[in-house]
């Protein structure tokens, strides 16, 4: 399994400013992805961090909104932009193996309020 | 991508009673995985079923995949207050990583 570390664990910011979370994994991955929970419910993909080319978002998201980057295997940063309240959430990184299974190992997650 | 059903919702058990959740598609999956997310933490990866009526055992959970691969069940025997959490199942396109997760089971176990 992979060691996947987030900064900042936890934030409360101000309406109309923006966040930028970062995932450090301990060995190279290829495929990261980005979650969002909301409290008490389930977990929805935000998008696939590529490494080298753009994401890949899914319905609901865009870039504008959260721009992700991935300079290298290990790391990637998603950024939550122009934040109102209902940006609170939990927002995880994922990474995913590439052989026999393709189960996925979870950041500790960042909890985000927006005041 | 594909949609699954998970039921029931919440689950209140006493300690020592059994505990089962569902999942259910309209269509054929090509697998399916299952999670635990304690309180307060992130989800952890259990199992992945992958062949048709592929029943998988650790300790006291049970993980089901049915005959047409379209339904999947997780069994704990006996719970322990330890197995309070959210159990997700999660179902991944063929030759896809990535997954759509259920709603999830919240399982409170009462001592």
């Amino acid at each position: 399994s992979a060691v996947i570390s987030q900064k900042p664990s936890r934030d409360i910011c101000q309406r109309g400013t923006s966040l930028t979370i970062q995932c450090q994994v301990d060995s190279q991955v290829t495929m990261m992805f980005w979650y969002r929970q909301q409290p008490g419910q389930s977990l929805t993909l935000i998008a696939t961090a590529n490494q080298g080319s753009e994401a890949t978002y899914e319905s609901g998201f865009v870039i504008d909104k959260f721009p992700i980057s991935r300079p290298n295997l290990t790391f990637s940063t998603l950024t939550v932009s122009n934040m109102s309240p209902e940006d609170s959430s939990i927002y995880l990184c994922s990474v995913g193996r590439l052989v026999s299974y393709n189960e996925q190992f979870f950041g500790p997650g960042t909890r985000l309020t927006v005041l | 991508g594909q949609q699954v059903m998970q039921i029931p919702q919440y689950q209140h058990v006493q300690e020592g009673e059994d505990f089962t959740t569902y999942c259910n598609s309209s269509t054929t999956l090509s697998n399916i995985q299952w999670y635990k997310q304690r309180p307060g933490g992130h989800p952890v990866f259990l199992i992945q079923l992958v062949k048709s009526g592929e029943v998988k055992k650790q300790k006291r959970l049970t993980f089901q995949f049915g005959e047409a691969k379209k339904n999947s069940s997780l069994h704990i025997t006996a719970t322990q207050t330890t197995d309070v959490g959210t159990y997700f199942c999660a179902v991944g396109g063929a030759g896809s990583y990535q997954l759509t997760f259920g709603k999830g089971t919240k399982l409170s176990v009462i001592p």
